[in-house]
């Protein structure tokens, strides 16, 4: 069974410094890929996907993540944090050959310390 | 709609009675899939349908849980007889096709409160 593994489940950055929030996938078959952020008492929000072609994605408010088969991982980054940006953070993936029944990491809170 | 709309916001029952939530899912999307988020932040995948049909069940408690999406009218989630348990948010999606590349797209949930 595929499993998402999330690496810290609280991750504490200074204000304009870089977010670096892991996700590593187990997969024989290298899965789609997705980060949402899910701000207080809301829904999930899609930053940004991973399907096929290039490997780094760029997504909104200035994330990105890359994915990396050699290594199992799709890590989100982001140059400088904003205060904004606190939230929780979900991995996810869900079977390239299949239909859609995602799985989801555990989640990483992400604190900006001012 | 543009976006996945999800009522009630909060719902609070005494074990033991019934609960119902509701999901509509975006314009034109044909699978909607029900997950429910637990403590400690878990996503549990419940069901998922293809229009009116069940698509997959599996993730389905065989007892108490129930979902139907019928034409033209808002899909549901149905808990009869709620346990403590049952306590979590239920996040409904939608997306275009079961195509795995096709996005999710998430519903704001309905935080279910079981005293």
């Amino acid at each position: 069974a595929q499993s998402v593994t999330q690496l810290g489940s609280h991750v504490s950055v200074s204000e304009g410094a870089l977010v670096l929030l892991r996700c590593n996938y187990s997969s024989s078959v290298p899965p789609y890929l997705f980060w949402y952020v899910q701000y207080p008492n809301q829904g999930l929000q899609l930053l940004l996907k991973y399907t096929t072609g290039a490997t780094l994605v760029k997504g909104i408010n200035g994330f990105e993540a890359e994915f990396k088969k050699s290594e199992t991982s799709f890590h989100l980054t982001k140059p400088s944090a904003h205060m904004s940006d606190a939230a929780e953070y979900f991995c996810a993936a869900l079977n390239s050959g299949g239909y859609q029944k995602v799985t989801f990491g555990t989640g990483t809170k992400l604190q900006v310390i001012p | 709609g543009e976006e996945v709309a999800q009522t009630p916001k909060h719902l609070v029952r005494g074990e033991g009675q019934k609960a119902k939530l509701y999901c509509a899912p975006i314009k034109g999307h044909s699978y909607v899939f029900w997950y429910q988020q637990v403590l400690k932040n878990e996503f549990k995948f419940l069901i998922s349908f293809q229009n009116e049909n069940v698509f997959d069940e599996t993730g389905m408690p065989k007892e108490r849980f129930s979902a139907k999406c019928l034409p033209n009218s808002p899909c549901s989630l149905e808990i009869q007889a709620t346990k403590l348990e049952d306590s979590a948010v239920y996040f409904c999606a939608s997306s275009k096709s079961g195509q795995g590349r096709e996005t999710q797209y998430f519903g704001p949930g309905t935080r279910l409160l079981v005293l």
